[in-house]
């Protein structure tokens, strides 16, 4: 296992279509964490797992997004109905709870383009 | 007032000079520090975590917390070009979720 890994790195779609991400963390890890970055900011938090519970998911997050972890261990982000303004980068990290301090590992994240 | 806000930048510094880099957040709960680098196109890797009030050094780097004034920092001595990057804040609360400020722009000027 070398790391936290995305599926797929890049994709084009057209608005009105559904698109849907994957991300595999690293095996021991059961922290997973969901982010969405634009060109000049921060990741923008969506939504996290501990193990296959989904513990929070962004207030400001429309319904059209959705993500799961059905058995604790890859998760999938959902987005229905894709807008221009979802194009942004995905980005995936995982961490390992339990500690104070718990280095989360990104992925090297999906790049959507909505036209 | 957003979660994490970090200096606006772009912080410009000439090689060789001292970055000081700020964040603060708003929930009194937060438990752990973290400052991760981004380099364009790229994703955050973490440099610096800290979960206790005061200094932490490592290296070039040194994290200073101040959880009365919920204020992070982090100093970058003797700047290298190499560490022209974007510079992010994170904090976690006690579920062990992680946010990010918007990142403050360092360019270190040869």
């Amino acid at each position: 296992d070398t790391g936290v890994s995305q599926d797929p790195r890049h994709k084009i779609t057209k608005r009105g279509q559904n698109v849907t991400f994957r991300c595999d963390p690293i095996s021991e890890h059961n922290r997973l964490y969901w982010y969405r970055q634009t060109l000049g900011q921060g990741p923008e938090f969506l939504t996290y797992f501990q193990n296959e519970a989904q513990l929070e998911k962004s207030r400001l997050l429309s319904d059209r997004f959705s993500a799961e972890r059905p058995k604790g261990s890859f998760s999938t982000l959902e987005i229905q109905r894709t807008e221009q303004g979802d194009s942004a980068m995905y980005l995936c990290a995982s961490s390992l709870s339990g500690q104070l301090f718990s280095e989360a590992f990104f992925g090297q994240g999906t790049r959507l383009t909505v036209v | 007032q957003k979660e994490v806000e970090q200096n606006s930048g772009p912080l410009s510094v000439p090689e060789g000079a001292i970055a000081s880099l700020n964040c603060t957040y708003s929930d009194r709960g937060s438990q752990s520090f973290f400052w991760y680098r981004q380099y364009s196109g790229k994703s955050p890797e973490l440099i610096m975590f800290i979960y206790s009030n005061g200094d932490k050094e490592d290296g070039r780097f040194t994290a200073q917390l101040n959880k009365a004034s919920q204020y992070v920092s982090l100093l970058i001595r003797d700047s290298q070009p190499s560490d022209s990057a974007t510079y992010l804040c994170s904090v976690t609360n006690q579920g062990g979720k992680l946010i990010f400020g918007q990142g403050t722009e360092l360019s270190v000027k040869p």
